[in-house]
């Protein structure tokens, strides 16, 4: 079945550091892949997503590029904030069954300090 | 701006004992969805919802569960015997059609059976 996987947490970033969560997958076919990002005490929110190989999602500086040949779509930031702490979550939504199943990663935990 | 709402936001309950987790859908929304994350673990997939019956459930989802739009507003998750394995937290989402629109995501309920 499907299955995603993220790397482990928590990361530590002092502010304006580089930032690149690792995320891997396996799918039938061509999923769409999404990352989502939890703050503390919220919902999981859509940070970015892209619906086919080599797209490129972007948003709040975040971005991350379909690679089919590698199965992966790692989350990159060129310099995160103290307001990016959070738990970010990979996942993806396959072709089987409704179509409307989103498949999670573990989440991994940021946290950026000055 | 519309957002998914759970309550409460943390429950605590004897294993054996019913618990009824609730959610309020954006208003115009016609899916809906229950997920749970056991710490540690994946955000899992549990059922999804559409036009008052469920339209796919995974194998967690077994007859200790039931789901349940009473009204026009909220959608219940039921667990009807509780147990141990079942404390995570649950996260309701909901989005406007199925494949290809962003699900929405309350801020979970953490659940935890003692």
């Amino acid at each position: 079945g499907d299955s995603v996987t993220q790397m482990e947490g928590p990361v530590t970033l002092s502010e304006e550091a580089f930032l690149t969560i690792n995320c891997t997958y396996t799918a039938t076919g061509y999923p769409s892949l999404f990352w989502y990002v939890q703050y503390p005490g919220e919902g999981l929110q859509l940070l970015l997503k892209a619906t086919k190989a080599d797209d490129k999602g972007s948003n709040k500086g975040f971005e991350a590029t379909y690679r089919k040949e590698t199965t992966s779509f790692h989350l990159e930031k060129g310099s995160v904030q103290v307001s990016d702490s959070a738990v970010y979550f990979c996942a993806l939504r396959g072709l089987t069954g409704g179509g409307n199943k989103l498949t999670f990663g573990t989440g991994t935990q940021l946290k950026v300090e000055l | 701006e519309p957002e998914v709402t759970q309550t409460p936001s943390h429950q605590v309950t004897q294993m054996g004992q019913e618990v009824i987790l609730r959610c309020v859908p954006i208003s115009n929304h016609l899916y809906f969805y229950w997920y749970r994350q056991i710490l540690g673990q994946k955000v899992e997939f549990l059922v999804s919802f559409y036009n008052n019956e469920i339209s796919e459930k995974s194998e967690i989802f077994d007859d200790q569960f039931s789901v349940e739009r009473p009204d026009g507003s909220n959608f219940t998750l039921k667990i009807r015997s509780t147990k141990l394995e079942d404390s995570a937290m649950y996260f309701c989402a909901s989005s406007l059609q199925g494949a290809d629109t962003e699900a929405f995501f309350g801020q979970g309920t953490r659940l935890t059976v003692v």
